[in-house]
């Protein structure tokens, strides 16, 4: 049980368009979804907590309208960088909370590769 | 903003040997911890938590040491195998319920 899914596993665009990654949990509700940020040899840093139904949370230095996010179910969040940058280029990894456990468990996704041309 | 860790601390052991990763964490009011190891292109995967009202706590050929007065975490592998090789990142949970993870340590098992 407990396993998130994330889609697509990895993406190259090119600089300026906009990509959409998806984060679904797949056999158990998730209220609350965290989006994170890997760079290569570093370590996860948290962009946004994401709540089913609500605007999401971004943590300070994220720019809100570059990395959109829509909970819009509780078994789906979606993660969307807007005009995409070189920048950009990372190891994009989201977790979910299951709504049934104790408040700290969190559940991650096999992350979505970015690379931006 | 500047880049950190750009160089990954790294432990390297003979297969069968014990390890033990250490990890400092910054906030004294954290009171849940996890370990996850990493593998290359992979999420994070849970090994084992310990919540603030215990020191230790042990799996399956993994141990975690709390010390909260040094703010201090460890995780210990016995008999470590060729497929420990990974990444291992502590993280603690904040009073917001938020994760912070650790810089991460790179494990290499040598057969």
């Amino acid at each position: 049980g407990a396993v998130v899914s994330q889609h697509p596993s990895w993406v190259i665009c090119k600089s300026g368009t906009s990509v959409k990654i998806e984060c679904r949990s797949l056999d158990f509700q998730a209220t609350t979804m965290f989006w994170y940020r890997q760079f290569p040899k570093q370590s996860l840093m948290l962009m946004a907590t994401s709540n089913e139904g609500s605007k999401a949370t971004y943590e300070q230095g994220v720019e809100k309208d570059k990395f959109l996010i829509n909970h819009a179910s509780l078994t789906l969040s979606t993660l969307t960088v807007t005009s995409a940058h070189p920048e950009d280029s990372s190891f994009y990894i989201c977790s979910a909370r299951d709504r049934r456990d104790r408040a700290y468990e969190q559940y991650f996704g096999p992350g979505t590769r970015l690379t931006v041309t | 903003g500047e880049s950190v860790g750009l160089h990954l601390p790294t432990l390297s052991v003979q297969e069968g040997d014990n390890s033990i990763i250490n990890c400092a964490y910054s906030n004294s009011a954290s009171d849940y911890f996890i370990w996850y190891k990493q593998e290359s292109g992979k999420g994070p995967q849970f090994i084992i938590d310990i919540r603030s009202n215990m020191d230790k706590r042990q799996g399956q050929r993994v141990t975690v040491l709390l010390n909260k007065t040094v703010k201090h975490l460890s995780l210990q592998i016995a008999a470590t195998q060729p497929g420990d090789s990974a990444v291992y990142f502590c993280a603690e949970s904040l009073p917001s319920e938020k994760l912070v993870f650790g810089k991460g340590m790179k494990l290499t098992v040598n057969p």
